[in-house]
């Protein structure tokens, strides 16, 4: 089956402790993001990747790392989370062109992350 | 930067009736693609329908359709003999065409009532 997957679906953690959550796809997708949601501000991007070793910031960066070293994954590194990170986090994939499929994101389950 | 607006937070609509979502968009391209995203209480993101600028004709998907007006900036979504089912918070995206972000707007919540 054709999906994203990103683990852990929830966790509860202090300030200050470095974490990971992590995105794996199944799709051979080039195109990988990562998104935040909080109520009221829809989905912001932190940060994307348009292939292996290529990355990028997107709206909200700040206090996140990603690393792309291989096509199928894209973890996302809180180094130090503070409470302002807590929200429901999203990755998502696709690829870009034209034809059946091409541009539509699809979206891992969501990862609950609450930062004490 | 391309900014997306969704001027309705929440609406209701009865069993069997037909309701229409908002949403505008600001950009300078003339290229781009425009979706619509449904978020169930599951949380799951789920493409609803999506419309590339460059066709002038509305995306249609079962009871779900567009009404995409290029010269306005405007990309509503219309259901159709609406469902318990439909009752999700729903989300405009905008993609230009020739760039890698996807902006997405604030989210309509949507409550199908009996």
């Amino acid at each position: 089956e054709a999906q994203v997957t990103q683990n852990p679906r929830y966790l509860i953690t202090v300030t200050g402790k470095k974490l990971t959550v992590t995105c794996s796809q199944n799709m051979n997708h080039e195109y990988m993001s990562w998104y935040r949601q909080d109520p009221g501000l829809g989905l912001r991007q932190i940060y994307y990747s348009m292939n292996v070793e290529v990355t990028d910031k997107g709206d909200v960066p700040e206090g996140y790392k990603v690393s792309r070293k291989e096509k199928r994954n894209f973890p996302l590194i809180l180094e130090s989370p503070s409470p302002n990170q807590t929200s429901l986090y999203f990755c998502a994939s696709s690829f870009w062109g034209r034809g059946s499929g091409a541009n539509v994101l699809t979206f891992g389950a969501g990862s609950r992350l609450t930062v004490l | 930067a391309q900014t997306v607006t969704q001027s309705q937070p929440e609406m209701s609509v009865q069993e069997a009736e037909t309701v229409t979502l908002s949403c505008t968009y600001d950009t300078s391209e003339n290229n781009y693609y425009l979706f619509w995203y449904k978020q169930p209480p599951s949380r799951q993101m789920i493409l609803v329908i999506r419309q590339e600028a460059y066709k002038q004709q509305n995306a249609t998907e079962n009871r779900f359709s567009v009404n995409f007006q290029k010269a306005a900036k405007s990309f509503s979504l219309k259901i159709s003999d609406s469902q318990l089912g439909d009752t999700a918070m729903y989300f405009c995206a905008f993609r230009p065409g020739t760039a890698s972000k996807l902006t997405f707007g604030t989210g309509t919540r949507l409550q199908v009532t009996l």
